[in-house]
């Protein structure tokens, strides 16, 4: 059974800092894996997607990596502002499947 | 595209009645998901609907439980009779699904409802 776990829980940092979260999970066999931001009292935003095959994948400040083998992927966001304050999900596909499992998210604060 | 819209965005009811959540997913897509997230569980996929037909409602918790798609713009969730611990915020999503199968598969969420049932 694919299990998803993000660390940490919460993170508070200064502005400006680069940081970085992470996302591991137990079945390698996946179709992709997805970032997502949620904002207080709304849904969830798509930040980005990376297929299998693929390594990373960039948009602006954000820059997502998978690795495979090792069941890991981590979301860099470099200079961090406050109006990062969110808390970021990541979502797996796996092989063959329409179903997303989703960790339990990583709150981040970005103090002014 | 106004996104996936859903209805109400909060609700707050007694155990025992019965709650209808909607969603209005965005226009050509024809996949659909309801989800619910908690504290204790996370997000939790209840049911998908592939062009308004449910494909798997494995994770619908109970029998009080029921989703329908009548038309590919419209779904409804309904809980019957709701409890305190169906107290959650319930998502929809949607997605397009090729015609060849392959599921291009980036979920748009709605807002979601905050269920509260006292």
């Amino acid at each position: 059974k694919q299990e998803v776990t993000q660390i940490p829980a919460a993170l508070s940092v200064p502005e400006g800092e680069n940081l970085v979260l992470n996302c591991s999970f137990t079945d390698s066999a996946i179709y992709n894996l997805q970032w997502f931001r949620q904002d207080p009292g709304k849904g969830l935003t798509s930040l980005l997607l990376i297929q299998s095959s693929q390594r990373e994948q960039t948009s602006g400040r954000l820059n997502a990596s998978l690795d495979k083998s090792s069941g890991r992927s981590t979301l860099y966001i470099a200079a961090s502002q406050p109006g990062d304050s969110a808390t970021y999900l990541c979502a797996v596909r796996p092989d063959s499947s329409y179903k997303l499992i989703f960790g339990s998210g990583t709150r981040l604060l970005v103090r002014p | 595209d106004a996104g996936v819209i859903q209805s109400p965005r909060h609700e707050v009811t007694e155990m025992g009645q019965e709650v209808t959540l909607r969603c209005k997913p965005i226009s050509g897509h024809n996949s659909l998901f309801w989800y619910r997230q908690t504290m204790m569980r996370g997000l939790e996929l209840l049911i998908y609907f592939n062009n308004n037909v449910p494909i798997d409602d494995s994770g619908m918790p109970e029998d009080r439980f029921s989703a329908k798609m009548p038309n590919a713009s419209f779904s409804t969730l309904k809980i019957q009779p709701s409890e305190p611990r169906d107290s959650a915020v319930y998502f929809c999503a949607s997605s397009h699904r090729s015609l060849q199968g392959r599921n291009i598969n980036i979920q748009y969420f709605g807002a979601g409802t905050r269920l509260s049932v006292l």
